[in-house]
């Protein structure tokens, strides 16, 4: 069985552009989150999307977006790119929001902002 | 918002030697959950823990949840080189997201 795959796995932009990042969940797995790795910190939660709707977001601003479309796959918009959203981001997927020891992480979009 | 403490934030250990980690909360947590991440990796589930006082092994792995509910701790016993990567431990804080500490850097020497 596939993991959770993301694409592209690099991604270099300039500062002010915009960057589109991609996540297409474990098959059968309804819930999927993003987080931003920065380089030397930790895991932040950036949003949760469940069955197509966003179910909650963290302490990120409104030029970070995305969506879930009907096959459970997501995208992650960032707009504005500044240079300190240079990260690795990452996407999991669960099969159910309330499976919450289960979100299964996939490899990560490295996004470089010069 | 809650903070997760890690400590140490990196330690070199040799090989076959017995490693003990630790994190800590502000407030009291419902779950605590291991994971690791290796270079170029997503981070992956060691051990999840439920209830204050619950002690649970994955191998050389072993983690327990601390009866304060404020505090796990993580010990890997015999380390071997591919043990080399990143330990973070996790809540479930609210909401379905994860709150994940700083993480301690494991790096093994033959």
């Amino acid at each position: 069985e596939a993991g959770v795959t993301q694409s592209p796995t690099h991604l270099i932009k300039t500062r002010g552009q915009q960057a589109t990042l991609r996540c297409s969940p474990i098959s059968g797995h309804t819930s999927v989150y993003w987080y931003q790795q920065a380089l030397g910190l930790g895991l932040q939660f950036l949003l949760w999307y469940d069955e197509g709707e966003e179910r909650n977001r963290g302490n990120f601003p409104p030029r970070f977006s995305g969506r879930q479309f009907p096959n459970y796959s997501s995208e992650l918009n960032v707009n504005a790119l500044e240079l300190e959203d240079s990260a690795l981001y990452l996407c999991a997927s669960s099969i159910s929001p309330t499976g919450l020891d289960t979100q299964y992480f996939g490899p990560g979009t490295r996004l470089t902002v010069l | 918002g809650q903070q997760l403490n890690q400590s140490p934030q990196s330690m070199f250990i040799q090989e076959g030697e017995d490693v003990s980690m630790n994190c800590t909360s502000s407030s009291i947590f419902n779950t605590w959950l291991w994971y690791k991440q290796d270079p170029g990796e997503g981070p992956v589930l060691l051990i999840a823990l439920y209830k204050a006082g619950e002690l649970t092994s994955n191998g050389r792995l072993t983690a327990q949840f601390g009866i304060t509910r404020k505090d796990s701790f993580l010990n890997i016993s015999a380390s071997i080189p591919s043990d080399v990567g990143i330990y973070f431990c996790a809540d479930t804080g609210t909401a379905s997201k994860l709150t994940f500490g700083t993480g301690t850097r494991l790096q093994v020497t033959l």
